[in-house]
This record gives C-alpha cells, sequence and structure tokens, in this order.
C-alpha cells in the first residue's frame, strides 16, 4: 500500500529552467510534507517543508506547493542548476495517528543539463 | 556536532552472521529513526525512539531486528541470522521533537549499506 507516491521516476530539465516534481498521497490524515534531496552515497538532505494549514512555502529558488483537495503536493526549483542533479524524495507525516515517522515516495531523479 | 553519523558505512556479510549498526544522532535531538531502502525504493521506516524509549516498531521489523538506544543518546540497530534479503542502505535520521503538533524536520546520516552474501 504505497501512501505517497511519486510517478515520474525520473526528469529532465535544461539549466535555468523550472523544474517541477510531483508527489501524491492517499492519506488524508497526512499534515506535514517534506522534499528531501540525495546525492549518491550519502544520505537524504532536508530541503523543505509545508504544514497542511498553508499552500505554499517558499525558500529561495525552492517553493513547494500543497493542495489538499487533490492530495497533492509539488516542488518547484527556480531556476534549475547542475547541482540540483540528485534523486529528490517527498515524504509525508501523520504525527497524532503515526507517531514522527515519514511516509516516503520512490523518489524522482532529477537532472539538470548545462 | 556536524550532523548524524552511522558506522560503519559500508558492511558485507555472510548470510546467517550477525551484524550491528551504530548511529550517533545529532547531539541535543530526542528523537531517532531507523529505516531502511532498497535500490529504486524510497526510505522504509522501521522504527523510532525518544530518548531511550523505543516508542514504534514497524511490521517491517522481523524478530531477527533489534534496535536499542540505552542512554537515549547513540543507538544500535543489530540483524541476527541475516538473510540475503536484508540487503539495503540502513538509515538514521534524528529530530527535535518539542511541544506542539507538527514534528520537526528529520536530519539523516550518510547510511550503512549492507550486503549479504
Amino acid at each position: 500500500d504505497q501512501q505517497v507516491k511519486q510517478n515520474s521516476p525520473s526528469l529532465s530539465v535544461q539549466e535555468g529552467r523550472i523544474s517541477i516534481l510531483n508527489c501524491d498521497y492517499t492519506n488524508s490524515m497526512f499534515d506535514y510534507f517534506l522534499w528531501y534531496k540525495k546525492y549518491p552515497a550519502e544520505g537524504p538532505t532536508f530541503l523543505i517543508s509545508i504544514s497542511s494549514i498553508k499552500d505554499k512555502n517558499e525558500d529561495g529558488r525552492f517553493t513547494v506547493f500543497l493542495n489538499k483537495s487533490a492530495k497533492h503536493l509539488s516542488l518547484h526549483i527556480v531556476p534549475s542548476q547542475p547541482g540540483d542533479s540528485a534523486v529528490y524524495f517527498c515524504a509525508a507525516s501523520d504525527p497524532y495517528n503515526q507517531g514522527g515517522k515519514l511516509i516516503f515516495g520512490q523518489g524522482t531523479e532529477l537532472s539538470v543539463k548545462p | 556536532d556536524t550532523g548524524v553519523s552511522q558506522d560503519p558505512r559500508h558492511k558485507i556479510t555472510k548470510r546467517g552472521q550477525n551484524v550491528t549498526f551504530r548511529c550517533d544522532p545529532i547531539s541535543e535531538h530526542n528523537r531517532l529513526y531507523w529505516y531502511r531502502q532498497t535500490l529504486g525504493q524510497g526510505p522504509e521506516f522501521l522504527t523510532y525512539f525518544q530518548n531511550e524509549a523505543q516508542l514504534e516498531k514497524s511490521r517491517l521489523l522481523s524478530d531477527r531486528f533489534s534496535a536499542e538506544r540505552p542512554k537515549g543518546s547513540f543507538s544500535t540497530l543489530e540483524i541476527q541470522r541475516t538473510e540475503q534479503g536484508d540487503s539495503a542502505m540502513y538509515l538514521c535520521a534524528s529530530s527535535l521533537r518539542t511541544s506542539g503538533i507538527v514534528d520537526n524536520e528529520q536530519f539523516f546520516g550518510p547510511g550503512t549499506r549492507l550486503t549479504v552474501l
């Protein structure tokens, strides 16, 4: 039962353009969402998060949008840089019922080409 | 304190052997998590501690797996009688749980890659 889904295994974008990574979830009890970035042979690195009481959170080049009615969130990276090439995971938590654990999607591998 | 550390980074073992991994969280963090990641998948939750108390264990965690956090600081994850299906990246994360509704983000270590031959 995949509660968090990233349906695009890979994405290729030109440097300077926008990267949009998508994530869908099924559990309406999730109320906190996070994006992590992972380079090979390293652990995931936290990027940005959003609470369910918001629909947008911005941090520099990274913006996360949350559409609760559609159970969908997206990460926008503008402008994309070659150093952004990595695997991106979205994650969700339900602190009331599932404690602190995070439920991760399968990941999307982003490639930013110069 | 530079972040979450894990030891060893790589472990190769033969099927049936026992292995133990260590995680040192960020010093002021009271929550510690273990996840497992296989190729092409996101991290899957195994178990977590708040201070020294183990609050939840996933059904993924068979009886061959045991985790401890004896003094509420570092944690160990032991796998007994390893099987080839145990081959994965084992990730540790820590966070600071404060009063309030929303948990804070988890900071991950570099992981221990286990290969069972």
